[in-house]
């Protein structure tokens, strides 16, 4: 298995400015992913974080608005550029293991006045 | 892009009760996982059962990969059971897990 940690656990942002979501694995797994997740609703896949590449983004989602790194095999951010309310969501770092099972961290909760 | 439909969308249960929550894929998958958000938000791992049948506890799920279906009981309904169940495959061939809309249950007391 993989235990998941993520900070901020939830934060109120401003309009226009950028937060970044900080997530780390307590042991080294063969993918990272992020998620979206708006209330009321299922999780939609952001990206897939890469090791020491850029990270593959889903149809919807471009690197200049989240921007995500991933210097090593147990961590990854996600930067999530010039907010607006339209951003506020659950934003979820998951981990997946060589035997192919996936495992998600707490969350962020962000809100954006 | 593979298909995921759960049902029913919400569920309403006495405490005690059992129920079946369905999750059908339109492709096959080589990893389906049935996961619970509890109302704080944390998802939990249920089980991880591209196929075949596991228990635990009161729970237990089945995968019926060449049908393209799973389904996940719960017996004995309990209040700590509520939240949203969701099931989340990847199909053959790829790597990305897509999510189901997800069943919301609400065990009353």
């Amino acid at each position: 298995s993989a235990v998941i940690s993520q900070k901020p656990s939830r934060d109120i942002c401003q309009r226009g400015t950028s937060l970044t979501i900080q997530c780390q694995v307590d042991s080294q797994v063969t993918m990272m992913f992020w998620y979206r997740q708006q209330p009321g609703q299922s999780l939609t896949l952001i990206a897939t974080a890469n090791q020491g590449s850029e990270a593959t983004y889903e149809s919807g989602f471009v690197i200049d608005k989240f921007p995500i790194s991933r210097p090593n095999l147990t961590f990854s951010t996600l930067t999530v550029s010039n907010m607006s309310p339209e951003d506020s969501s659950i934003y979820l770092c998951s981990a997946q293991t060589g035997l192919g099972e996936q495992f998600f961290g707490p969350g962020t909760r962000l809100t954006v006045l | 892009g593979i298909q995921v439909e759960q049902s029913p969308p919400d569920l309403i249960l006495q405490e005690g009760a059992n129920s079946t929550l369905r999750c059908n894929f339109s492709d096959s998958v080589n990893n389906l996982q049935w996961f619970h958000q509890n109302p704080w938000g944390q998802l939990i791992n249920l089980f991880y059962i591209p196929s075949g049948t596991k228990q635990n506890g009161r729970l237990s799920a089945t995968t019926v990969a060449t049908e393209r279906y799973s389904l996940l009981y719960i017996s004995s309904s309990q209040t700590t059971d509520s939240g949203v169940y969701f099931c989340a495959v990847v199909n053959t061939g790829g790597f990305k897990t897509i999510f189901g809309a997800g069943t919301r249950l609400f065990v009353k007391a």
